[in-house]
């Protein structure tokens, strides 16, 4: 089982729309929890971060975490042709150890 | 304050070759973390390294080996390249280990390709 897994996509939702986008981990102790955005040929940027159970808002951006279920989502609220890019989800282990990353899920917004 | 600033942008090395990648680390910051990103696929921990000591290391053979200096900034060396280390190289540097809050922030990544 891999540490952190996501849906590979890739994940075409139309302009305005709501996208969603899941990852699931499978170390119990992880405390940290962070969304990268990623565009073709470029290096991963941080779009968010959390690390209690609920959600977290920031402008369109939605984090959820679960960690009951070991589980972290993102939502992108009206989706923008912009917003197209991979979304890498990220978990720290804890123990001062290093950030592990999925596989990351390609995501299309279309016009 | 400066990003993190990796060098060369590109390189084309022939199989059995030797190279070595560098990363300025971002202002403040005294972890840099390295990463190999393969075409399609996530960031796959290589090592890091915090106040100059190598602090963890994922599943990379030996020659793969790496320095952190008293500036923070941080060396990436691969010996007898393989045609499979083809890849984006990317260096992450922080003020923690784990991330914190900030997370890591990443240069714009070493894009080799070895033939």
């Amino acid at each position: 089982q891999k540490e952190v897994e996501q849906n590979s996509g890739p994940l075409s939702v139309p302009e305005g729309a709501i996208a969603s986008l899941n990852c699931t981990y499978s170390d119990r102790g992880s405390q940290s929890f962070f969304w990268y955005r990623q565009y073709s040929g470029k290096s991963p940027e941080l779009i968010m971060f959390i690390y209690s159970n609920g959600d977290k808002e920031d402008g369109r951006f939605t984090a959820q975490l679960n960690k009951a279920s070991q589980y972290v989502s993102l939502l992108i609220r009206d989706s923008q042709p912009s917003d197209s890019a991979t979304y890498l989800c990220a978990v720290n282990p804890g123990s001062a150890r290093q950030l592990t990353f999925g596989s990351g899920t390609q995501l299309t917004v279309l016009p | 304050e400066t990003g993190v600033t990796q060098s060369p942008t590109h390189l084309i090395k022939t199989r059995g070759q030797q190279v070595t990648l560098r990363c300025s680390s971002q202002s403040g910051h005294n972890t840099v973390s390295w990463y190999q990103q393969a075409l399609g696929q996530g960031p796959q921990f290589i090592f890091q390294y915090y106040r100059e000591e190598e602090n963890g290391r994922g599943n990379f053979p030996p020659r793969f080996s790496g320095l952190q200096f008293p500036n923070y900034s941080s060396e990436l060396n691969v010996n007898a390249l393989e045609l499979d280390d083809s890849a984006l190289y990317l260096c992450a540097s922080s003020s923690r280990t784990g991330g914190g809050k900030d997370g890591y922030t990443f240069g714009s990544g070493t894009r080799l390709t070895v033939v």
